[in-house]
């Protein structure tokens, strides 16, 4: 079974400029994730996707990110202007059926690291 | 803002010995789950634990829960080096849909 992917890997931005991820969930997997983590620090959920719908973006800062999932299947998380503050792995991740089934296991990608100069 | 507290936040050993790790979190829960997070492999999951549950095993994986002190641990018995990784508990909160919480890790190195 593949995993999630994710691309790219690796990103080196300058501050300001504008950068976006690509995350495919596994195949069949309704509920799909992007986390923030800093180094050091535990991944930080931005935003939760249910099919193409959004569950929870609480904190995901609105002014200048934004992501979407098309047809309840890839998500783009995209930030503009990046901030040095945004240097961190952005992780996709999916699970089967997500909010309403308990302890539903999620399966993360390898992740995006991101460097903003 | 993270729910679940790691303690320690680093742990060293020799190979052979057991880590215990433990994960405190502050509001109600439906479930408990540990991932491991190394560069090799990234985030997996490892076990997960029912609010109604006490004790759990997997391979060399013992997890406790004890809801009345809001707290969790996580045994790794017989260690290895290839273990060494940071490990986090996440929970589900018992809200109107469940959200997962990562705390900030405890990071394991087993020497061999």
């Amino acid at each position: 079974e593949a995993g999630v992917a994710q691309s790219p890997r690796y990103k080196i931005i300058e501050k300001r400029q504008s950068v976006a991820f690509w995350c495919n969930p596994i195949s069949g997997h309704a509920t799909l994730y992007w986390y923030q983590q800093i180094l050091g620090q535990g991944p930080k959920l931005l935003i939760q996707f249910q099919n193409n719908g959004v569950v929870d973006d609480s904190q995901l800062p609105k002014d200048r990110f934004s992501a979407e999932r098309l047809k309840g299947v890839d998500s783009t998380l995209k930030i503009q202007p990046a901030k040095l503050e945004d240097s961190a792995v952005y992780l996709c991740a999916s699970s089967l059926d997500g909010p309403r089934r308990e302890g539903d296991t999620q399966y993360f990608g390898p992740g995006t690291r991101l460097t903003v100069l | 803002s993270q729910q679940g507290e790691e303690d320690p936040q680093a742990l060293s050993i020799q190979e052979g010995e057991n880590a215990t790790m433990n994960c405190s979190y502050k509001t109600s829960i439906n479930n408990l789950q540990w991932y491991r997070q190394n560069s090799g492999r990234g985030l997996v999951h490892l076990i997960l634990i029912r609010s109604n549950e006490r004790e759990k095993h997997s391979g060399r994986l013992r997890v406790t829960l004890d809801t009345s002190k809001k707290s969790s641990s996580l045994l790794i018995t017989a260690s290895r080096a290839a273990d060494t990784a940071s490990y986090f508990c996440a929970t589900d909160d018992s809200g109107g849909y469940q959200k997962v919480t990562f705390g900030i890790g405890t990071k394991l190195q087993v020497i061999p």
